[in-house]
């Protein structure tokens, strides 16, 4: 157990769904990454939020969204599914800001049928 | 923006072979570096990381790297290899400091070790 909880561990849906990823981060870090990994794209950056702020967007499609509440956990909303965001989607945590290195959940697997 | 390239999509050793990983980034600035390894059906798990000082890192599992600053690169290495070794591999790179992006991730390396 990396310290990262992140739910469900798997999720199907169909096309034109909407589905929410949940993350916990490791206790005492305040940053959540969240990334997409596919096998044609590798590991993408999605998105950043430090201490309930957003910090930086990667390559996050304009359909996906995420927040993070003040008890830190972290959601990533992916709305209007497409098969191609059929994907294992994870989570990290770091403090401060990943300059000390970040602690992966399991991931979501996400299966758009 | 900095990019990390992983020289080898895949490789095969049998055991007890000895492993080298390849990894280059490209960046402008200090960075630090990372390798981390995937089990089939797990999440990333950190094998060793460098951020300053002694170039030579070693990390869990006998696995250690080099950074060489002049060579843009961040080796992996494993004198001899197991078949628990069967993993992907990632190289990633984060700016000094941390850096609001993150990390950036290499394509990966398939290893697989035979008996």
């Amino acid at each position: 157990d990396s310290g990262v909880t992140q739910t469900p561990k798997h999720l199907i849906t169909a096309t034109g769904q909407r589905v929410t990823l949940r993350c916990s981060p490791r206790s005492g870090d305040l940053s959540v990454y969240w990334y997409q990994q596919s096998l044609d794209q590798g590991l993408q950056f999605l998105i950043h939020y430090y201490n309930g702020e957003e910090r930086a967007k990667g390559n996050i499609l304009e359909r996906f969204s995420a927040q993070q509440f003040p008890d830190l956990h972290s959601e990533l909303n992916l709305s209007s599914l497409e098969l191609g965001d059929s994907a294992l989607y994870f989570c990290a945590s770091s403090s401060p800001n990943g300059g000390y290195g970040y602690t992966f959940g399991s991931g979501t697997r996400l299966t758009v049928v | 923006a900095q990019s990390v390239s992983q020289h080898n999509h895949h490789v095969i050793l049998s055991e007890a072979a000895s492993l080298e990983l390849g990894c280059n980034y490209s960046y402008g600035g200090t960075v630090n570096l990372f390798w981390y390894v995937q089990y089939p059906g797990q999440h990333l798990q950190l094998l060793l990381k460098y951020f300053s000082g002694d170039p030579l890192v070693k990390g869990i599992k006998g696995f250690e790297a080099e950074f060489i600053k002049s060579k843009f690169s961040f080796n992996l290495r494993k004198p001899s290899v197991q078949w628990s070794d069967t993993a992907e591999y990632f190289c990633a790179v984060n700016k000094k400091g941390g850096g609001a992006d993150g990390l950036t991730f290499g394509k990966g390396t398939h290893l697989i070790i035979q008996p």
